[in-house]
């Protein structure tokens, strides 16, 4: 079954600097999806960015972007120019391509602070 | 707004009850997801429903149920409700294709007293 590790429970950042939050997954397909969610105060789920895995180019929207290392099996998020509406819990999640398993699997979130 | 809606937003019972929740998907998409999540926890996938079908299933008790009606909306019901149940329970729709991405409703948060 596919896993999904986020090893840091929080992280902190300086308004405007850099953040990058790790995730790492295991599973035996070749072909699936990989996701970063943002869930505010709100606790509405919004997707950040997606990655094919078959794609080799990261991903970027805007100030985010991935660095994504198949073979490694890790997907990491850089947030650029931190923005004090960037804290929020961020969760990575992997989907499968197969079968009828296409739910998402997700980690179990890095909670991220921005500090002014 | 992803488009998605829940009802209701917030639900307080008691143990042993029994509760319904609501899900109705975005216009066109056939697949439903339904997950939990507990206090300060990921989310765990409980059913998934496509074009009115069980397709998966993830770590649902047996006293959760839930079903996908003709018009695509989704009820998740819980019953012999237990104080560990209360929870945020989310509702997610996709098109068909797995590359595409899970939109989430606003959630359904749970109490049970």
């Amino acid at each position: 079954a596919q896993t999904v590790t986020q090893s840091q429970p929080e992280m902190s950042v300086q308004e405007a600097e850099t953040v990058t939050l790790s995730c790492t997954y295991d599973t035996s397909e070749s072909d699936y999806y990989l996701f970063w969610y943002k869930q505010p105060p709100s606790r509405q789920m919004i997707l950040v960015i997606r990655q094919e895995a078959y794609k080799q180019q990261n991903a970027t929207e805007n100030r985010f972007s991935v660095n994504f290392q198949k073979a490694a099996k890790s997907f990491s998020l850089k947030i650029s120019d931190s923005q004090l509406g960037d804290a929020a819990m961020y969760f990575c999640a992997y989907r499968s391509e197969l079968g009828n398993n296409n739910d998402m699997r997700f980690g179990a979130g890095t909670r991220l602070t921005v500090k002014p | 707004d992803s488009g998605v809606t829940q009802t209701p937003k917030h639900l307080i019972t008691a143990t042993g009850q029994r509760v319904t929740l609501r899900c109705s998907p975005r216009s066109g998409d056939l697949s439903v997801y339904w997950y939990q999540q507990s206090l300060d926890q990921g989310l765990q996938f409980l059913i998934q429903y496509y074009n009115g079908e069980e397709r998966a299933k993830g770590n649902i008790l047996e006293r959760f149920s839930a079903q996908q009606f003709p018009d695509l909306h989704s009820e998740l019901n819980l019953s012999s409700l237990e104080l560990g149940d209360s929870a945020l329970y989310f509702c997610a729709s996709s098109e068909r294709l797995a590359r595409n991405e899970q939109f989430f409703g606003p959630g359904t948060r749970l109490t049970v007293l």
